[in-house]
């Protein structure tokens, strides 16, 4: 079975722009949860859906959105973009979403900011 | 709100030795999971081990094992016979039970260096 992926694998983005990065769930999973990774903050939990619906919502600002498609895919969009905002991005699945559910990560987006 | 908070910035040990990473949380809740994350060069994150705060009994998972004190909300991996490949950054992590869903709150991570 496929594993998560993430795309791009790389972005470079200037100050003020948007970005959109895209998380593709193991085959049946249905939750997709996003954080973000910088040597600063450590790792972040930004938003988790479940069947298209947010469902839980880390503190981040509003520039940071995403959402889910039928097919559980999952993009995340960040706007107006921040120095601050360079960042790995991990996106994971699960099944259920349910507590007991093994997580699985994909390999990352690595956003940087100029 | 919980938090996760592991001491040690940077461990090292010599191959086929054991060593030890301490992870410490605070919670009100009485049921959660505990888990240890592994984070290699390649950044893709990958589950060691998990605890449920409900059993007593300690998780093992090959050479890995933990040392959880529920009283204490100490929760330790004991990686044995440690192996070149073991060289990673390794995350302790809480999840609530019930709605909160998948969400997991993450320690800032030991830097584990394995010496041939």
């Amino acid at each position: 079975k496929a594993g998560v992926t993430q795309t791009p694998r790389y972005l470079i983005k200037t100050r003020g722009q948007q970005v959109t990065l895209s998380c593709s769930p193991i085959s049946g999973h249905r939750s997709v949860s996003w954080y973000q990774q910088t040597p600063g903050q450590g790792l972040q939990f930004l938003f988790e859906y479940f069947s298209e619906t947010q469902r839980n919502k880390g503190n981040f600002p509003g520039r940071f959105s995403g959402r889910q498609f039928s097919n559980s895919r999952s993009e995340m969009n960040v706007s107006t973009l921040e120095l601050g905002d360079s960042a790995l991005y991990l996106c994971a699945s699960m099944v259920q979403g349910l507590s007991y559910n093994e997580q699985f990560f994909g390999p990352g987006t690595r956003l940087t900011v100029l | 709100a919980q938090t996760v908070t592991q001491s040690q910035p940077e461990m090292s040990v010599q191959e086929a030795e054991t060593v030890t990473l301490s992870c410490t949380y605070d919670t009100s809740e009485s049921d959660y999971y505990l888990f240890w994350y592994k984070q290699p060069p390649s950044r893709q994150m990958i589950l060691v081990i998990r605890q449920e705060a409900y059993k007593q009994q300690n998780a093992t998972e090959n050479r890995f094992s933990v040392n959880f004190q529920k009283a204490a909300k100490s929760f330790s991996l004991k990686i044995s016979d440690s192996q070149l490949g073991d060289a990673a950054m390794y995350f302790c992590a809480y999840r609530s039970l019930g709605t909160s869903g998948s969400r997991l709150t993450f320690g800032e991570g030991t830097q584990l260096t394995v010496n041939p």
